[in-house]
């Protein structure tokens, strides 16, 4: 059994520019959710997708957008980059959408200057 | 007022020692409720869910008190490799899980 997967692990982007990010789910889970966390900050919840549909949304701007595709895989993605938005960005999934309890991955350290 | 509050700590506490972290949610219509574990620079592990009737696993207890919105995590028998943050979740709206900010343990030998 395949745990959750990142990719990139580490990027640096430059103010004003797009970013996409990937996530491959745990086998057999189909809901996926993504996590924006700061440093000594807990994870702070942007949206979650359930069989390809976005599912929810968190205080995030509409720059903060994403997909899931037919095998449960998913994107974020992020445009028009912030200095804020540099943090660790962390997919996570989970067995169904009634929540029992996620799998993360090891998350993705976006660094934007 | 944040959604999920957490001990912001530290806590030191030598090997052996029995300690009890601490959280509370603002939002009365949270349904299920999770403690996780993250290491240093690492992602959150899920350590267990939390029910009413409060469950044990191994040295872990969690409790919920839905009356007055806490819950807890009491650790026994501190071990130097249970040194890690400790993260309260709380799930709202079906799918909305909200994180504490977390509260670091240290256990000293």
């Amino acid at each position: 059994e395949t745990g959750v997967t990142q990719s990139p692990t580490h990027l640096i982007k430059t103010r004003g520019q797009q970013v996409t990010l990937r996530c491959s789910s745990q086998s057999g889970h189909n809901t996926v959710s993504w996590y924006q966390q700061a440093l000594g900050q807990g994870p702070q919840f942007i949206f979650q997708y359930y069989r390809e549909e976005e599912n929810g949304r968190g205080n995030f701007p509409p720059r903060f957008s994403g997909l899931q595709f037919p095998n449960y895989s998913s994107e974020l993605n992020v445009n028009a980059l912030e200095l804020d938005d540099s943090a660790l960005y962390l997919c996570a999934s989970s067995l169904d959408v009634a929540n029992y309890g996620y799998t993360f991955g090891s998350g993705t350290r976006l660094t934007v200057v | 007022r944040k959604e999920v509050e957490q001990d912001p700590g530290p806590f030191n506490v030598p090997e052996g020692a029995t300690v009890a972290f601490n959280c509370t949610y603002s939002n009365s219509a949270s349904q299920s409720f999770f403690w996780y574990r993250q290491d240093c620079r690492k992602e959150p592990k899920l350590l267990m869910s939390v029910y009413s009737s409060g469950n044990e696993d191994g040295r872990f207890t969690a409790q919920l008190n839905r009356a007055s919105q806490y819950i807890s995590l009491l650790i026994r028998d501190s071990k130097l490799s249970d040194s890690a943050t400790y993260l309260c979740v709380a799930l709202t709206g079906g799918f909305k899980t909200i994180f504490g900010a977390g509260t670091r343990l240290f256990v000293k030998a």
